[in-house]
């Protein structure tokens, strides 16, 4: 079985500062992992996705996430917060397979200080 | 490209009636989309997997005969909340793949609905 830990729920940070969310997985076979954004009252979009190749994927809005098969780790970062980022983070994983599964975490919300 | 609507965004109903949420994928064919519900604060859990032209694959305790899915075309699936209750308040989202682009893998998600029954 597949799991994703997004541990805490809420992360604050000045404008400017360092992005810094957290996640782990738990997968028996290579993971596919995402990282997904919600604005409120609005479905999830995708912000990047780690399938094979290179472990550092970039995606939309500056974001960037490595994936650490040693540590079990897709952890998503940002070098500065823009007031726009304020918004809920999902992480999530699914594997190979057409009908594979997407299990999110539990999601942390991002604040942004002026 | 890869845009998935939900219609309607907002939905209030009374306690017996049911509701029917519509998910369309506008610019690519969908043979799977998928049915999630969150409730505030807390993360998507999925419901339920459509495939068009067969029957829904139902996560384990979710009500078959309470949330019925229907996908008859490569681009419409609907959730119809049968007989709705107050505990069935909460956003439903829809999320669909799009085979063609060759990333399967990835769902491309519906802005969702928010259903409130009274």
């Amino acid at each position: 079985a597949q799991s994703v830990t997004q541990l805490g729920s809420h992360v604050s940070v000045s404008e400017g500062a360092l992005v810094l969310l957290r996640c782990n997985y738990s997968s028996s076979v290579p993971p596919y992992l995402f990282w997904y954004v919600q604005y409120p009252n609005q479905g999830l979009q995708l912000l990047l996705k780690y399938t094979t190749g290179a472990t550092l994927v970039k995606g939309i809005n500056g974001f960037e996430a490595e994936f650490k098969k040693s540590e079990t780790s897709f952890h998503l970062t940002k070098p500065s917060a823009h007031m726009s980022d304020a918004a809920e983070y999902f992480c999530a994983v699914s594997f190979t397979g057409a009908n594979s599964k997407l299990t999110f975490g539990k999601g942390i919300t991002l604040s942004v200080r002026p | 490209g890869a845009v998935v609507s939900q219609h309607p965004s907002r939905v209030i109903c009374k306690s017996g009636t049911s509701v029917k949420i519509e998910c369309r994928s506008l610019d690519f064919q969908a043979t799977t989309m998928f049915w999630y519900r969150q409730f505030p604060k807390q993360s998507l859990m999925l419901m339920a997997t459509s495939n068009e032209g067969s029957k829904a694959t139902y996560e384990q305790g979710v009500e078959k005969d309470k949330f019925l899915i229907n996908h008859a075309s490569l681009t419409l699936s609907t959730l119809t909340v049968t007989s709705a209750h107050p505990e069935d308040s909460s956003f439903y989202i829809c999320s669909a793949r799009d085979p063609q682009r060759g990333a399967w893998e990835t769902q491309y998600f519906g802005p969702g609905t928010r259903l409130l029954v009274l």
